[in-house]
C-alpha cells in the first residue's frame, strides 16, 4: 500500500538544540499532518497542513514548533528549542483529502526523538 | 470537544477465542467517521475498518465493526483470534472539529497459543 517515509527513524539531542524531522508522504496526497505519542499514551494531534498552510493547530503545537513543505519535498518539523517534554515519538501521516470526508491517514513509521 | 474511549488497556486471550475491543465516542457531528487502526511493533500504524454508516456491520481481514450513533459505539470484533493478531489497536473518530483525527488509548491485544 502507500507508504510514508520518515527520517530519521531516531534521534537522541541535546536540550535547547534544534531538531528537523523530515517526513516523505504518499506522492499524490494533499494533507499532511503531525502526531506524537509520548510512550505508553496516546497519538495526539500536533497539526495539519495543506495547500501550504497550517489549517488547525492543536495547544500541544507550542511556539518553538513548525512545518513547512517548501516546494513539494518533504512535510518537515521542526523543534527550536528543544525541551525535555517534547522527548516521544512523532508520527507523520497525509491523506488524499479531509478526514471529514471519511479519507484514511496513511502513516510513517515514526521518529523517536529523546531530548537529554 | 471530541473524544474517544477505550476502556481497556490490555485484553488477553487464548487463541480461538472471539474479539472484542470496546470504543465509544462523544461529538457533536450528526454524521461522524470512526477508525479502528492497527499498530504493530516497528511498523506504522495503518487502517483496518471505517465506518460512518449507522447500523450497518464494516468488515476487513476477518474483523467487523458496527457504528451505533445511538450509543456512540464502534466496538471491534473477530469470531476467532490468531497469534498474528497481537498488536496495538486504536479506534479514532473525525467528528465536525476539522481535518483531524481524534484517537482513544489504544488496547493492546496479546494473543496466546
Amino acid at each position: 500500500g502507500p507508504k510514508v517515509l520518515q527520517i530519521p527513524s531516531h534521534q537522541i539531542i541535546d536540550m535547547g538544540q534544534m531538531v528537523t524531522l523530515n517526513c516523505d508522504p504518499v506522492s499524490n496526497h494533499l494533507y499532511f499532518y503531525w502526531y506524537k505519542q509520548i510512550l505508553g499514551q496516546q497519538m495526539e494531534f500536533l497539526v495539519n497542513f495543506y495547500n501550504g498552510k497550517v489549517m488547525e493547530k492543536s495547544k500541544l503545537f507550542k511556539d518553538q514548533f513548525s512545518v513547512e513543505r517548501p516546494d513539494g519535498s518533504y512535510f518537515t518539523l521542526k523543534i527550536q528549542p528543544t525541551a525535555l517534554e517534547d522527548s516521544a515519538v512523532y508520527f507523520c501521516a497525509s491523506s488524499l483529502l479531509g478526514t471529514g470526508v471519511g479519507n484514511t491517514l496513511y502513516f510513517g513509521e515514526g521518529s523517536r526523538l529523546i531530548v537529554v | 470537544g471530541d473524544s474517544v474511549t477505550q476502556t481497556e488497556g490490555l485484553v488477553t486471550l487464548t487463541e480461538g477465542l472471539p474479539v472484542m475491543l470496546n470504543c465509544t465516542y462523544q461529538t457533536i457531528y450528526s454524521n461522524p467517521f470512526l477508525f479502528w487502526y492497527v499498530h504493530y511493533l516497528n511498523e506504522s500504524p495503518r487502517l483496518l475498518l471505517k465506518s460512518s454508516t449507522d447500523n450497518k456491520r464494516t468488515e476487513h481481514q476477518g474483523f467487523h465493526a458496527t457504528l451505533h450513533k445511538s450509543s456512540s459505539s464502534f466496538h471491534l470484533q473477530k469470531s476467532s483470534a490468531q497469534l498474528s493478531d497481537s498488536a496495538l489497536y486504536y479506534c479514532a473518530l473525525s467528528g465536525g472539529s476539522g481535518n483531524k483525527l481524534i484517537f482513544g488509548t489504544g488496547t493492546l491485544l496479546s494473543v496466546k497459543p
